[in-house]
């Protein structure tokens, strides 16, 4: 079935550092991207989205790109903030049938000031 | 108002006990799931509708069971609760749309049982 792999955590940065979370994913058809984010005692909340191959979501600094070719939805900040600390969902979207969301594990991520 | 409301948001019960969790939204949404988040393995899920007529089991359905009270309204309930049914349950909404509609959660049920 489909799948979802993210970097594992806990992954701490420095504010201003450069963020990157990996996430690859196996799929039969081509479903639609997602990262979502949870706060510390929140549900979670769509980061962003990509629908299909080449597509960029971005939102609050934060891009991904949908890439076929590497099954891949990298997660990217330039420069992180202490507001960003909380825990990262990479996940697809099967395409009929339920259409459930596939999460990867999750990751941790801490900035300090 | 959140557009997705889940009560209680935490609970404390006892083995064996009859437990139900609702979920009301205000997003005009067909589409309802409920999922449970385990430490390290993200989120699974364990049923889902696509209206008030439409019930199907998800991944780990067993000792789980639902009602669609109405678009708006969607419980799960454990009819006899075990320890490792212990977890952060969440229900979500979606629309109709193909492909890319995102789903929206609510903040979570935090269920322990002794």
């Amino acid at each position: 079935g489909d799948s979802v792999t993210q970097m594992e955590g806990p992954v701490t940065l420095s504010e201003e550092a450069f963020l990157t979370i990996n996430c690859t994913y196996t799929a039969t058809g081509y479903p639609s991207l997602f990262w979502y984010v949870q706060y510390p005692g929140e549900g979670l909340q769509l980061l962003l989205k990509a629908t299909k191959a080449d597509d960029k979501g971005s939102n609050k600094g934060f891009e991904a790109t949908y890439r076929k070719e590497t099954t891949s939805f990298h997660l990217e900040k330039g420069s992180v903030q202490v507001s960003d600390s909380a825990v990262y969902f990479c996940a697809l979207k099967e395409r009929g049938g339920s259409e459930k969301l596939v999460f990867g594990k999750g990751t941790k991520l801490t900035v300090n000031p | 108002d959140a557009d997705v409301t889940q009560t209680p948001r935490n609970r404390i019960t006892k083995t064996g006990k009859r437990i139900m969790l609702e979920c009301s939204q205000t997003k005009g949404h067909d589409r309802m799931y409920w999922y449970r988040q385990d430490p390290g393995l993200g989120l699974r899920l364990i049923y889902y509708s696509f209206d008030v007529k439409d019930i199907n089991k998800g991944e780990i359905s067993d000792g789980y069971s639902v009602s669609r009270q109405a678009q708006a309204k969607f419980s799960l309930s454990l009819e006899s609760a075990i320890p490792n049914q212990t977890a952060l349950y969440f229900c979500a909404t979606s629309g109709n749309g193909q492909g890319g509609q995102p789903q929206h959660f609510g903040d979570g049920t935090r269920l322990s049982i002794l």
